[in-house]
């Protein structure tokens, strides 16, 4: 699984839009990006996956770059349940998990 | 969307005993299913992957003989943990790839999680 770095912590206002960041150069061509997150205690909720296209669903949508060196993860209106450790893994067959970005939605 | 249920979802056992988990997927048959464990303010760690009538291929230094996998059905994975110590206190989840996807590239659905704690 190709290595993924995501900044620690992030805030976002209620109601804005929250867009989280992940740089995985390392991804090789046949690995999806996965976005998962986990509230406290709690196991971890799948979000949305995406290969090269962009996608989006109920809950958020996808950007990768074009080079697929990198994603973004847009929470289009954060409301104060989103807020959990966001995980960005890219991976094949198998998801292994780094550290995480804790999103906390501010009112 | 898919569920899967872990059982239980804590449990508090005595050093030197042996606790088992359960992990069940409620509405689609699982060919794999994967064990994570996960320390306070850690990420999740993957522990092994459990593969349906085969014997579970374990991730670097976790230890076979302590963490015993079973997986005899398409819905049931069962991990124990034996000759549990404190140091086994953790978070333990649980997940399966819905086969409804494809193979290698669907999402994997989580459980709840089991809380153990060894006295």
């Amino acid at each position: 699984d190709a290595k993924t770095t995501q900044p620690p912590s992030m805030d976002c206002a209620e109601g804005r839009a929250a867009n989280l960041p992940c740089n995985h150069s390392t991804i090789s061509g046949n690995e999806y990006v996965y976005w998962y997150r986990q509230i406290h205690s709690q196991g971890p909720q799948y979000i949305i996956h995406g290969l090269k296209n962009n996608e989006t669903n109920e809950m958020a949508s996808l950007i990768i770059t074009e080079d697929r060196k990198s994603s973004t993860l847009i929470l289009p209106h954060a409301t104060l349940r989103d807020t959990a450790v966001y995980y960005c893994i890219a991976s094949g067959s198998r998801l292994t998990f780094g550290e995480g970005t804790q999103l906390t939605v501010n009112p | 969307g898919a569920v899967v249920s872990q059982h239980p979802s804590w449990v508090i056992c005595k050093s030197g005993t042996s606790v088992k988990i359960e992990c069940r997927s409620l509405d689609f048959q699982a060919t794999t299913m994967f064990w994570y464990r996960q320390f306070p303010k850690q990420s999740l760690m993957l522990m092994a992957t459990s593969n349906e009538g085969s014997k579970a291929t374990y991730e670097q230094g976790v230890e076979k003989d302590k963490f015993l996998i079973n997986h005899a059905s398409l819905t049931l994975s069962t991990l124990t943990v034996t000759s549990a110590h404190p140091e086994d206190s953790s978070f333990y989840i649980c997940s399966a790839r819905s086969p409804r996807v494809n193979a290698n590239t669907g999402e994997l659905f989580f459980g709840e999680g089991s809380r153990l704690t060894v006295l």
